[in-house]
């Protein structure tokens, strides 16, 4: 079952913060957050594992609740380059399939 | 270093026709996937393997078969096209275990059914 990304959409100016969540209705063992181009594959932003971490990755990091079996991803003072369709996968446990979400485009305007 | 190497790129078929995508990887992974994305849908996971000689299905495996008959090999096939899977196919791998590692994507691959 696909995880529920919100919100679907957002238009920022740039240096101006994000917040994408990212909600499975089962229990998690790790979620994973990619970032899309247009046109272009999937990069690979981090991956948060069972235990309620929290990771950082320039100004962008992320946060892993697994009792609310939610994730959030935050883009801090945000830049051109952030403009993409961001993606989260969940996976259910350690050796399990990893399922995307439907993705939150974000358009950063100068 | 390649990474993850799909073929083709781009191909336009007509209903009913069948073709296979390939899929390479040199990074010695032992999990392979190949997903779709559609329009408002995200990523979708078609079929996957977790080692030479397994596959399974995944969220939409209607329609495909897949095969790994090396481990560095992944091939999508689909034996009558229908113009619903018109899509980006992205293939992509990973170190033994899904979780805790990183899924490295390939470029894509185009197709269309007419």
């Amino acid at each position: 079952q696909q995880p529920v990304q919100s919100p679907q959409a957002v238009i920022l100016r740039e240096g101006e913060d994000a917040v994408i969540n990212c909600s499975s209705s089962k229990a998690l063992y790790s979620v994973h957050w990619y970032r899309q181009k247009h046109g272009e594959a999937p990069v690979f932003l981090m991956i948060l594992l069972k235990g309620g971490e929290q990771k950082g990755h320039e100004k962008i990091s992320a946060s892993f609740n697994e009792k609310k079996q939610q994730s959030s991803l935050y883009l801090t003072a945000s830049q051109l380059s952030y403009s993409g369709t961001y993606f989260c996968g969940t996976g259910e446990d350690r050796d399990d399939k990893i399922i995307f979400g439907k993705g939150t485009r974000l358009h950063i305007l100068p | 270093n390649a990474g993850v190497t799909q073929t083709p790129k781009f191909r336009v078929l007509k209903t009913g026709q069948s073709m296979t995508l390939l899929c390479a990887q040199d990074m010695n992974h032992e999990y392979m996937y190949w997903y779709r994305q559609d329009p408002g849908m995200g990523l979708r996971l078609i079929h996957y393997s977790v080692g030479e000689g397994t596959t399974a299905k995944g969220e939409v495996p209607d329609g495909y078969n897949v095969s790994r008959l090396k481990k560095q090999n992944f091939l999508l096939g689909l034996e009558s096209a229908a113009p619903s899977q018109t899509s980006v196919y992205f293939c992509a791998s990973s170190s033994r275990t899904f979780s805790g590692n990183t899924i490295y994507f390939g470029e894509g691959s185009w197709l269309t059914v007419v």
